[in-house]
């Protein structure tokens, strides 16, 4: 099946700096990669998304770039604000069946003082 | 939009009952739901795949007799946890796909005492 890595699994920043996290997958098959932010007692929400057929996607302070040939994809945040302050996670999906089926990141806890 | 309800939204149950957890899709049609668990400062994990009118997909060690999943229409998928223990108690939370874009619950915090 499919794994993904996520590093880092904490960090901090000071505000107005940028913050990247990375994520590999190990299924070439995989071909949706969402990313999510998760505020503390709240759910997970998609911030930005790529497909395999994008080299890179950008939606204001926010990133996504994806490099299919070493299998892995990053999250870029510029300008850090504290209310950028949650948990990410990445995903990489497949599709199987009539679904695409997630395999998510173990998270990036990011902490942005200001 | 694409708006995803779960309800309740905490509930505590005493040791060997069964609780009820329901998932909708307010403003779309989702044919397939998802049901995760969640540790603190964990991340998602994934206990099973709903599709509508069809039985559901578990993952590797989780007991489909004891975490029954209905998914009765394109709207509505059922978890509901049987005969439940303390260490049952986490946060459950669902997710309803609209193509390949996944939308999430609230979650629903479950304590068993």
């Amino acid at each position: 099946g499919e794994n993904v890595e996520q590093h880092p699994s904490t960090l901090s920043v000071q505000e107005g700096d940028s913050a990247v996290i990375k994520c590999t997958y190990s299924d070439s098959a995989s071909n949706y990669f969402p990313w999510y932010k998760q505020e503390l007692g709240k759910r997970p929400q998609l911030i930005i998304d790529i497909r395999s057929n994008v080299g890179e996607k950008k939606d204001q302070r926010i990133a996504v770039t994806l490099n299919k040939t070493a299998k892995h994809f990053s999250l870029h945040i510029t300008e850090t604000q504290p209310e950028d302050s949650a948990v990410y996670f990445c995903a990489a999906s497949m599709r199987a069946g009539g679904s695409y089926i997630p395999t998510f990141g173990r998270g990036t806890s990011l902490i942005v003082h200001p | 939009g694409a708006v995803v309800s779960q309800h309740p939204s905490w509930v505590i149950c005493k040791s060997g009952t069964s609780v009820k957890i329901e998932c909708r899709s307010l403003d779309f049609q989702a044919t397939t739901m998802f049901w995760y668990r969640q540790f603190p400062k964990q991340s998602l994990m994934l206990m099973a795949t709903s599709n509508e009118g069809s039985k559901a997909t578990y993952e590797q060690g989780v007991e489909k007799d004891k975490f029954l999943i209905n998914h009765a229409s394109l709207t509505l998928s059922t978890l509901t946890v049987t005969s439940a223990h303390p260490e049952d108690s986490s946060f459950y939370i669902c997710s309803a796909s609209k193509s390949s874009e996944q939308y999430f619950g609230p979650g629903t915090r479950l304590t068993v005492t």
